[in-house]
C-alpha cells in the first residue's frame, strides 16, 4: 500500500494567488482529515469527511478555505486568495473510520510571500 | 474537538535518561491515541488506549491510561537519539469529530 499521498510537497506562491493541495486516501479508508501545522498553533484540525461527506468544518479559518471530496479516494483543499499567514505545513490523513488510527501523508509545505 | 493539556511542552534529556509526557483532560475520554512526529516528518501512530487503567508496552515505551480515563502518559526508558521528536496525544470522547484534535505535543530533545 502506498499510504496517503499528498501533492505538491512544497508550494511557494505570492499573496492573492489560488493554491490547491491534493490528497489521495488509502484504499478502503472512509474518513479523511485535513490538518494545518505551525509552530505557534501546533496541529490544527481544519475539516473532517466521512464517506465523502463533510462532518465538521469548524476548524476552517475563513471563507478563503474550501475542501472537497469528489470521490472516495481523493480530496482537495483550496485557498483563494492566499495570504502570508496561511504559510504552514498542511497534512492530510485518512482512517478506516472516525476513531481509528490516522495515517498521515508527508504534508505540503506552503509558503505565501 | 476534545481539548487536552499536554505537558511538558519541551523536555531536554541526556541520552540514557528516562522521559515522560502527560496528557490531561477535564472530561472522561472514550479512548486516546499517541503519535510521534520526527523533525521534518509527519505524525505516525504509536498506540491506542481504550480501557480504564490500561498499560501497554512497546519495547522501551510504556503507555498508560488513567483509571478515570481522563489522563494518559507515555514513558520512555533509557532514551536514545532515535527517540527525538514530538509526541502527541489525540483524545477521543466519542461522537462527531471529537478526538481528532491533537494536544500541543511534547518536544523531546536528546543530548548525546
Amino acid at each position: 500500500d502506498a499510504g496517503v499521498i499528498q501533492s505538491p510537497r512544497h508550494e511557494v506562491t505570492e499573496m492573492g494567488q489560488e493554491v490547491t493541495l491534493r490528497c489521495k486516501l488509502i484504499s478502503g479508508h472512509n474518513s479523511l482529515f485535513w490538518y494545518r501545522q505551525t509552530m505557534m498553533r501546533g496541529l490544527e484540525l481544519l475539516i473532517y469527511f466521512n464517506n465523502n461527506v463533510p462532518i465538521d468544518d469548524s476548524g476552517m479559518p475563513e471563507d478563503r478555505f474550501s475542501a472537497k471530496m469528489p470521490n472516495a479516494s481523493f480530496s482537495t483543499l483550496k485557498i483563494q486568495p492566499s495570504e502570508p499567514r496561511d504559510s504552514a505545513v498542511y497534512f492530510c490523513a485518512s482512517s478506516l473510520m472516525g476513531s481509528s488510527p490516522l495515517h498521515f501523508g508527508n504534508g505540503t509545505r506552503l509558503t505565501v510571500t | 474537538g476534545q481539548q487536552v493539556m499536554q505537558i511538558p511542552q519541551y523536555q531536554h534529556v541526556q541520552e540514557g535518561e528516562d522521559f515522560t509526557t502527560y496528557c490531561n483532560s477535564s472530561t472522561t475520554l472514550s479512548n486516546i491515541q499517541w503519535y510521534k512526529q520526527r523533525p521534518g516528518g509527519h505524525p505516525v501512530f504509536l498506540i491506542q488506549l481504550v480501557k480504564s487503567g490500561e498499560v501497554k508496552k512497546q519495547k522501551r515505551l510504556t503507555f498508560q491510561f488513567g483509571e478515570a480515563k481522563k489522563n494518559s502518559s507515555l514513558h520512555i526508558t533509557a532514551t536514545q537519539t532515535t527517540d527525538v521528536g514530538t509526541y502527541f496525544c489525540a483524545p477521543y470522547s466519542g461522537g462527531g469529530a471529537d478526538g481528532l484534535t491533537f494536544g500541543k505535543g511534547t518536544h523531546l530533545i536528546i543530548q548525546p
